[in-house]
């Protein structure tokens, strides 16, 4: 068990809609970062947080959006959702005390859209 | 930019014998080197990394990788591997950075299969 939690696990949902993923990190940890793991895409980085702050963008759509309440928890919204959307999501979490901090993965949400 | 080539998408191999899989990486700036392994239906959990110092380095699980600055590799290996090591293998780098933004770059992973 990483400490990272992520709900729900499993999402099935239609095309045109939106959904919420939640992501807690590990006590302590001010970092999340989300990444997307897709059969064509493989995993890629989407986005990074900091205590609150958008701190890093990877390949994140502009249909899907994130942020990082006070109490530290992150959430990514992805709307107008399409086949291609299903993918498994992970946050992770790290402290960024020093620059060789580790990330710890939660186990991941998967979205199937239909 | 970064980027992580796994040269091997699958690797057969029978209980109690060697494996290597194998991780090649190109960066333009100096980079931090992780493994991890993603078991069916589960998070990714971090095998090994190399951040400085000696260039064989060990993990859990009973697994080594080597980094090879002139090669830009960082092959993994264990010299006996078990059913339960049968997961899909990731290979990351993140640049080194005195800053915030440390997001890994993946390789497309390796899936290890060990036969009975």
């Amino acid at each position: 068990d990483s400490g990272v939690t992520q709900t729900p696990k499993h999402l099935i949902t239609a095309t045109g809609q939106r959904v919420t993923l939640r992501c807690s990190p590990r006590s302590g940890d001010l970092s999340v970062y989300w990444y997307q793991q897709s059969l064509d895409q493989g995993l890629q980085f989407l986005i990074q947080y900091y205590n609150g702050e958008e701190r890093a963008k990877g390949n994140i759509l502009e249909r899907f959006s994130a942020q990082q309440f006070p109490d530290l928890h992150s959430e990514l919204n992805l709307s107008s959702l399409e086949l291609g959307d299903s993918a498994l999501y992970f946050c992770a979490s790290t402290s960024l005390a020093s620059s060789t901090d580790t990330q710890y993965f939660g186990p991941g949400t998967r979205l199937t859209v239909l | 930019a970064q980027s992580v080539t796994q040269l091997d998408s699958q690797v057969p191999v029978f209980e109690e014998a060697p494996v290597e899989l194998r991780c090649n990486y190109s960066s333009s700036v100096s980079v931090y080197l992780f493994w991890y392994v993603q078991y069916p239906n589960q998070g990714l959990q971090l095998l090994l990394k190399y951040l400085s110092g000696s260039t064989l380095v060990k993990g859990i699980n009973g697994f080594e990788a080597e980094f090879n600055k002139s090669q830009t590799s960082f092959h993994l290996r264990k010299p006996s591997v078990h059913i339960s090591d049968t997961a899909e293998y990731f290979c990351a780098v993140t640049k080194i950075s005195s800053g915030s933004a440390r997001q890994l770059t993946f390789g497309s992973g390796t899936q290890l299969t060990v036969l009975p």
